[in-house]
């Protein structure tokens, strides 16, 4: 099955800076990554996604990029807010299941 | 819109005891069913799929059991709860492989 990694487990940025969080995975018939904010008490949500035939996807402060030869993608936050606090998940599509990487807790100080 | 329901956000059990926490969806047809499990706060372990009713798929052998007696109902059960068996529980959906999952509010199981 699919196994993904993600790295660091532990970010801590100041306000103001820019977070990268990194995931690899193993299938390469996967083709569709997701990324999830989970804030303390509460369910994960969509923050941003990216599909295998796009490189790169932006929103606001939010960019993914995806690298398919290398099997790995990453979260770019820019000017990080202490609202961006959180966990935050990569996954990656299997056959029919979505499997998640271990977070990242992302600490922004003011 | 579709909603994803599941319950009790908390609970509370005895080791030994049975476990049923339920979870349906609206507003959809044939919805990939999940099952995860979050321990200390951490990491979403996958326990259980469903691609439609009567198919189960299980990630990982644990004192656990999922059904989905009906298309957008999906139950995850125990007979005999351990101590391990603490943790976040969270349901989610999916239309088809490879679109965003939608995540229930979760169950917080404490086993005492």
């Amino acid at each position: 099955g699919e196994n993904v990694e993600q790295h660091p487990s532990t970010l801590s940025v100041q306000e103001g800076d820019s977070a990268v969080i990194k995931c690899t995975y193993s299938d390469s018939a996967s083709n569709y990554f997701p990324w999830y904010k989970q804030e303390l008490g509460k369910r994960p949500q969509l923050i941003i996604d990216i599909r295998s035939n796009v490189g790169e996807k932006k929103d606001q402060r939010i960019a993914v990029t995806l690298n398919k030869t290398a099997k790995h993608f990453s979260l770019h936050i820019t000017e990080t807010q202490p609202e961006d606090s959180a966990v935050y998940f990569c996954a990656a599509t299997g056959y029919s299941t979505l499997t998640f990487g271990k977070g990242t807790m992302l600490l922004v100080s003011p | 819109s579709q909603t994803i329901h599941q319950w009790p956000a908390t609970l509370v059990q005895p080791v030994g005891s049975p476990l049923s926490l339920e979870c349906t969806v609206e507003g959809t047809s044939n919805p990939n069913l999940y099952w995860y499990r979050q321990a200390a706060g951490r990491g979403l372990q996958l326990l259980f799929y469903s691609v439609g009713i009567g198919q189960i798929s299980s990630e990982v052998p644990q004192n656990l059991s999922a059904s989905r007696p009906q298309d957008r109902q999906f139950i995850l059960s125990s007979k005999k709860l351990l101590l391990s068996d603490s943790g976040f529980y969270l349901c989610a959906w999916s239309a088809a492989r490879g679109t965003e999952a939608f995540f229930g509010q979760g169950t917080r199981l404490t086993v005492v």
